[in-house]
């Protein structure tokens, strides 16, 4: 099993522009997580699904969207590129109640924002 | 609303030196405790977990946990450090929606 991969690994924006962060996940987890890193502030929730199609906002979700077409999938997109989104970003998946939605994560991309 | 806090933000230990490093959470009803670590240029990995059960876990690494309900903690330890512990650690917390938060996170330096 690959686990959770992710892509790019590193990507550098100008202000105003736009991509998609991608995250796929062959474990079969129904939970898929997206945070962002920033130093002294910890991981932060942006976005979470519990299941295809199904999507909810985490602790800072502004400037983010996410959509859950197949279980494997939870791309990031970011609509509009601002320096503030500079950060490492981590996709996450779990299990669900039974283990306590232990989440497993992807090797993270680096994005910066000029 | 849902936390989690820790407080040392930065620690230096000698090897050898035992470690304590705390944690708090502020949590309604069932929650699910987790401690995970980064090493440098590295993604998370799990270090232990709480679900239920005995309060006292065991994780990799000789890394052990307490579980205190009443004072909603989850303080993670070490009786010994070794050079190769050098890295950040999380504590992080969920409930019943699925969602986990993480505190701030602590980086561990130890000297050999």
């Amino acid at each position: 099993n690959a686990g959770v991969t992710q892509t790019p690994k590193f990507q550098v924006l100008k202000t105003g522009q736009s991509m998609t962060l991608q995250c796929a996940q062959d474990m079969n987890h129904e939970y898929m997580s997206w945070y962002r890193q920033d130093p002294g502030m910890g991981l932060r929730l942006i976005h979470y699904s519990v299941g295809a199609g199904i999507t909810d906002q985490g602790e800072v979700p502004n400037g983010y969207n996410v959509s859950r077409s197949t279980t494997e999938d939870f791309p990031l997109r970011l609509l509009s590129a601002a320096p503030s989104q500079t950060s490492v970003y981590f996709c996450a998946s779990s299990y669900g109640p039974s283990l306590g939605y232990e989440q497993y994560f992807g090797p993270g991309t680096r994005l910066t924002v000029t | 609303a849902q936390s989690v806090s820790q407080h040392n933000h930065h620690v230096i230990l000698s090897e050898a030196a035992s470690l304590e490093l705390g944690c708090n959470y502020s949590y309604g009803g069932t929650v699910n405790l987790f401690w995970y670590v980064q090493y440098p240029g590295q993604h998370l990995q799990l270090l232990l977990k709480y679900f239920s059960g005995d309060p006292l876990v065991k994780g990799i690494k000789g890394f052990e946990a307490e579980f205190i309900k009443s004072k909603f903690s989850f303080n993670l330890r070490k009786p010994s450090v070794q050079w190769s512990d050098t890295a950040e650690y999380f504590c992080a917390a969920s409930s019943n929606t699925g969602k986990l938060i993480f505190g701030q996170g602590t980086t561990l330096q130890v000297k050999p």
